[in-house]
């Protein structure tokens, strides 16, 4: 079983709709990245969470560290959202190492 | 500001050979992550370094090596290539000390072993 599991493995949305992409992390962690890659391979850091709740634009992150969760949000999507989305779970072990999530592929029809 | 670079951007090698690759960070970043991509597993962690100190590392095999020079770049190296080790090898630079801190990307080099 992954440290990091994430869902759904594949979305596909309609132009505007309102986005959720889940991460459920079963070690202890001291923060969640939400990374965006494109086709091409490109990868962009989106949020760092340690607790509560971030919003960047349209994208909002949270995390609940109680229930080892965090949900990435897109509001109002557009076709330009079409990309992978990966959550890494930052261990705290004797040396930090981040366990990454499987990745979602977000497809956002016009 | 100039991004992450890394190079080469492709690389194509046969089984048995080794190779370094190169990563340059954003200039005053001081942490450089390495990663590896592949169909199969996904993003794993290679290593990080930090003020020429490699800090942390992923579970991989001795054959991945790595160092960090005294202006922040990078290279890694993979000694005796296998066909697994095919894979996008991706670098990231931070401020401080890599995973505490937003991380910013290279491109990539792809590598791929015959």
């Amino acid at each position: 079983k992954n440290e990091v599991e994430q869902s759904p493995q594949n979305l596909t949305a309609q132009e505007g709709e309102f986005i959720t992409i889940n991460c459920s992390y079963s070690v202890g962690i001291s923060a969640l990245h939400w990374l965006q890659q494109h086709p091409g391979g490109g990868i962009v850091s989106l949020f760092m969470l340690s607790s509560g709740k971030k919003k960047h634009g349209r994208l909002i992150a949270t995390i609940n560290i109680q229930e080892k969760h965090s949900s990435l949000h897109i509001t109002a999507s557009h076709p330009r959202d079409s990309a992978v989305y990966i959550c890494a779970a930052l261990r705290k072990l004797a040396g930090n190492q981040f366990y990454f999530g499987t990745g979602t592929s977000l497809t956002v029809i016009p | 500001k100039a991004g992450v670079t890394q190079t080469p951007r492709y690389l194509i090698k046969t089984r048995g050979q080794q190779v370094t690759l190169s990563c340059s960070p954003i200039s005053g970043h001081r942490s450089v992550s390495w990663y590896q991509q592949t169909p199969g597993q996904g993003l794993q962690f290679l290593f990080e370094y930090f003020s020429e100190t490699q800090r942390n590392k992923g579970n991989f095999p001795g054959r991945f090596s790595g160092r960090q020079f005294s202006n922040s770049r990078s290279e890694m190296n993979v000694s005796t290539l296998e066909l697994g080790d095919s894979a996008l090898y991706l670098c990231a630079s931070s401020w401080g000390q890599g995973n505490y801190n937003e991380q910013f990307f290279g491109p990539g080099t792809r590598l791929t072993v015959l």
